[in-house]
């Protein structure tokens, strides 16, 4: 089984923080990287997905940074907002392995007034 | 709508009994998964399926069977062999080398 580490496991910050997150995963048999967002009572979101090195996504305040060479990935959230509240999964996709990702357990961010 | 639906929202097993978990995507979607979260531990996969008549094991395939006779649908018993089957599980499906989508979830909670 593949380990993935994501890191910190929880987050509080104050409206309008900036934050960011780390996931950590193994480098060999790279093919991509995929980053969901999972609010409470709903189903997870696909943020970005990522396959070359240096690759930079942004959607609106979120961004994400992924390096393949040392197998981690960064997603950055400015100014955050109580909406940004959520668990943010990342998941590797190796190669020969199909469509199969492998979930990390997340990084639960929690944005207060 | 485009989607996937999973049924029911909460199921109740009694020892001993197998049940079924309801999945069904209208995307056109050749890849369906299923996976189970516990607390404290991210979605693990138990099965996937890449194409109809076909699935492959995932981590934690013990005391699960699926079948995939339809492209829109991905059943999974949770059988009596499984022996922890409390826990949220979730159905997703893709296209080929994509996002995954997932549907809403069903509860399996041990009466």
């Amino acid at each position: 089984i593949l380990n993935v580490e994501q890191s910190p496991q929880s987050l509080h910050v104050q409206e309008g923080d900036s934050t960011n997150f780390t996931c950590s995963f193994p480098s060999s048999n790279f093919y991509a990287l995929h980053w969901y967002r999972w609010e409470t009572a709903k189903s997870p979101e696909a943020l970005f997905v990522m396959t070359l090195n240096g690759d930079e996504k942004k959607k609106g305040r979120i961004s994400a940074t992924l390096n393949t060479k040392e197998g981690y990935s960064y997603l950055y959230i400015k100014g955050s907002q109580p909406e940004d509240s959520a668990t943010y999964l990342c998941a590797p996709q190796l190669t020969g392995g199909g469509n199969k990702l492998t979930f990390g357990t997340g990084t639960q961010l929690k944005v207060e007034l | 709508d485009g989607g996937i639906t999973q049924s029911p929202k909460y199921l109740f097993r009694k020892e001993g009994q197998n049940v079924t978990l309801s999945c069904e995507q209208n995307l056109n979607h050749d890849a369906m998964y299923w996976y189970r979260q516990d607390p404290g531990q991210g979605l693990r996969l138990i099965y996937y399926s890449q194409i109809v008549n076909d699935f492959q094991k995932g981590d934690i395939a013990e005391g699960y069977s699926v079948s995939r006779e339809k492209k829109e649908s991905f059943p999974l018993t949770v059988t009596s062999a499984q022996k922890n089957p409390t826990a949220f599980y979730l159905c997703a499906s893709s296209g080929n080398q994509e996002t995954q989508y997932f549907g809403p979830g069903t509860r399996l909670l041990v009466l």
